[in-house]
């Protein structure tokens, strides 16, 4: 697609129930990111994908987190038995590849809104 | 281990003035900068880069410098719009940071008319 796809773009849960957040990303980017918003504060890197490799879990908060990658594309984050301080927006990101290689940019969707109550 | 610091907001102009947002950085070597903005409502997207001391990313009327020795990258703008009216986040990459952008905690504009 044009741009990063994330669903659903809002989701009110009660807590102690699971969700899943998915991300599509980019078509031919090999490099995925789940970043986490809470309100007033800045990102919170949650995981990364890089094409085959194995993914960097070590922002994930805790093991009701965990995240796969199906195929090297579509991305679900899960939140398992979810508490009321998960609430926050989670932000999915893309880029053609590593971002220290020079001219990739990392190109975020706009954002799972999540609210536990 | 590297860091960003942001000017802290809300930050309140009136329409058609001077924008400065100071964002400063720790890291060695030398990162890549960037400066990201999310509008209300909206996801985060890249406003302007730079990836070599001295140089000057610059995008929609806004620039910011690579100052390697006061370790800053600065945004500025000359006349600001309502429209400017954002969140701003100053972000680095660099060799300590490997894949992962370090961000700052962001600085609210509001532009009033």
């Amino acid at each position: 697609g044009a741009g990063v796809s994330q669903s659903p773009s809002n989701k009110v849960t009660e807590k102690g129930k699971d969700v899943e957040l998915r991300c599509d990303p980019i078509s031919g980017h090999t490099a995925l990111y789940w970043y986490r918003q809470s309100l007033g504060q800045g990102l919170e890197f949650l995981i990364y994908f890089q094409g085959n490799s194995a993914p960097d879990k070590s922002g994930l908060p805790s093991d009701r987190f965990s995240a796969e990658r199906t195929g090297g594309s579509v991305s679900t984050l899960t939140i398992q038995r979810t508490q009321q301080e998960d609430s926050a927006v989670y932000l999915c990101a893309s880029s053609l590849g590593d971002i220290l290689q020079a001219g990739n940019t990392i190109y975020f969707g706009e954002g799972s809104w999540l609210t536990v109550v | 281990g590297n860091s960003v610091t942001q000017m802290e907001g809300p930050v309140t102009l009136s329409e058609e003035a001077f924008l400065t947002i100071n964002c400063t950085y720790t890291a060695t070597g030398y990162p890549s900068l960037f400066w990201y903005v999310q509008y209300p409502g909206e996801g985060l997207q890249l406003l302007l880069k730079a990836t070599k001391a001295d140089d000057k990313g610059s995008n929609k009327g806004f620039e910011a410098t690579y100052r390697k020795e006061t370790t800053s990258f600065h945004l500025e703008k000359g006349s600001v719009q309502v429209s400017d009216s954002a969140v701003y986040f100053c972000a680095l990459s660099g060799p300590d940071s490997n894949y992962q952008l370090i961000w700052g905690a962001g600085t609210k504009l509001i532009i009033k008319p």
